[in-house]
């Protein structure tokens, strides 16, 4: 099966900084990679996401890229603000029997010290 | 965007007792909804995917006699926990894939924080 690893595990940034959190995925076959923000006791809500037909995507102060030859992608936050302190889960997700299931990443936890 | 209601959010039971958690998708027809487990500081661990009017598909290593799941609806699916015990606390969040257009995206609901005493 699909296996997700991300790093870092803990990042701190000052305030006005960019951050960037790295994923690599292991099953070639995975077509879509999204990107997920956690904050304390709540659901993750998509921030982003990518598919593997495009290289690179950006949504204001988000951008993701994404490098299918190496199998990762990564997360870029630009202009860091305290409201981005939380917890960054990216996943891949494989067409596997039509579940089209997410495996997801150990998480990233941001803090944006102001 | 796409909304995913689940209710309780909040929920303590006895050790023993059964535990139903409802998840809904209030603006969109949900084919594929998706059940996670996530431990205090732990990423999402999936533990079965439901298809609606179908049986659900538990991931391994999880009872599918302990968590039943009926997806009754393209709108509603629930996980019941049945005779809870304290290692079954934890966080249950519940996703739901819009089937229109094979989009990917996935949708998830607030959690519920599942304690048993």
């Amino acid at each position: 099966g699909e296996n997700v690893e991300q790093h870092p595990s803990t990042l701190s940034v000052q305030e006005g900084d960019s951050a960037v959190i790295k994923c690599t995925y292991s099953d070639s076959a995975s077509n879509y990679f999204p990107w997920y923000k956690q904050e304390l006791g709540k659901g993750p809500q998509l921030i982003i996401d990518i598919r593997s037909n495009v290289g690179e995507k950006k949504d204001q102060r988000i951008a993701v890229t994404l490098n299918k030859t190496a199998k990762h992608f990564s997360l870029h936050i630009t202009e860091t603000q305290p409201e981005d302190s939380a917890v960054y889960f990216c996943a891949a997700s494989i067409r596997a029997a039509g579940r089209r299931a997410l495996t997801f990443g150990s998480g990233t936890r941001l803090q944006v010290q102001p | 965007g796409a909304v995913v209601s689940q209710h309780p959010s909040r929920v303590i039971c006895k050790s023993g007792t059964s535990v139903k958690i409802e998840c809904r998708s209030l603006d969109f027809q949900a084919t594929t909804m998706f059940w996670y487990r996530q431990f205090p500081k732990q990423s999402l661990m999936l533990m079965a995917t439901s298809n609606e009017g179908s049986k659900a598909t538990y991931e391994q290593g999880v009872e599918k006699d302990k968590f039943l799941i009926n997806h009754a609806s393209l709108t509603l699916s629930t996980l019941t926990v049945t005779s809870a015990h304290p290692e079954d606390s934890s966080f249950y969040i519940c996703s739901a894939r819009d089937g229109s257009g094979g989009a990917n995206e996935q949708f998830f609901g607030p959690g519920t924080r599942l304690t048993v005493l």
